[in-house]
């Protein structure tokens, strides 16, 4: 069974950081893509960022361009997504999905995580 | 940037036919994947690759794209179709995912 578990949200400070995880299993992590989407409350799906099979190429949204990274790690089906210089409009449920397609982004999402909860606010 | 619009909503009575579009310049020349989400869940994968349905999705689900639309049609649709639902690309101009404005499928 394929699982996705987000983690590492929560209430962060505009200017602040916070770095979430995506704990993978029942998947060969080395051979796909994986990516993040977020959902700003009541709106709609944003694509954030993605990375590739290798991890050697990554992919941004030009919002989170300079303030996100996307990384990860083989030995622990992981990926993770680092942010910095938090804004208030990053508030959203971000989701991580895996690529349906074999190594490069830009396939189907075929299988997604519940989300994690990142609010930013003084 | 490439944009992807949708209607805000679409009604339909049981058992009749909904039709979901989703217009972007030259969409026919992209993939186009769909996804159903209800409320408080997580996206699920409804259509891939502009017409091919993933295992478990009933075959009242079809999908098109030509030109500047592409199009999700629920034939007999049903009172648990009700969701909404995003039309995702991506942008190999500018090298990054799109997705679409998002439709919200009422059933009457």
């Amino acid at each position: 069974d394929v699982q996705l578990l987000e983690s590492g949200g929560g209430l962060v400070q505009p200017g602040g950081s916070l770095r979430l995880s995506c704990a993978t299993s029942g998947i060969t992590f080395s051979s796909y893509a994986m990516t993040w989407v977020r959902q700003a409350p009541g709106k709609g799906l944003q694509w954030v960022s993605s990375i590739s099979a290798s991890g050697r190429d990554t992919y941004y949204a030009d919002s989170v361009k300079g303030r996100f990274t996307i990384s990860r790690d083989t030995s622990t089906s992981t990926v993770y997504l680092e942010m910095n210089t938090l804004r208030a409009d990053d508030t959203a449920l971000y989701y991580c999905a895996k690529e349906e397609g074999l190594g490069t982004p830009g396939t189907a999402l075929d299988y997604w995580g519940q989300g994690a909860l990142v609010t930013v606010s003084s | 940037s490439y944009v992807l619009t949708q209607p805000p909503s679409v009604s339909e009575a049981p058992g009749k036919t909904a039709r979901i579009t989703c217009g972007g310049t030259n969409i026919g020349s992209k993939r186009v994947h769909w996804y159903q989400q209800k409320p408080g869940q997580a996206p699920v994968l409804v259509m891939s690759y502009d017409n091919d349905r993933p295992s478990g999705i009933p075959e009242r689900f079809t999908g098109s794209n030509s030109g500047n639309t592409a199009t999700l049609t629920i034939s007999r649709v049903e009172a648990g179709d009700e969701a909404d639902y995003y039309c995702h690309v991506w942008d190999y101009s500018s090298d990054g995912g799109v997705f679409g404005t998002g439709t919200k499928v009422s059933v009457l």
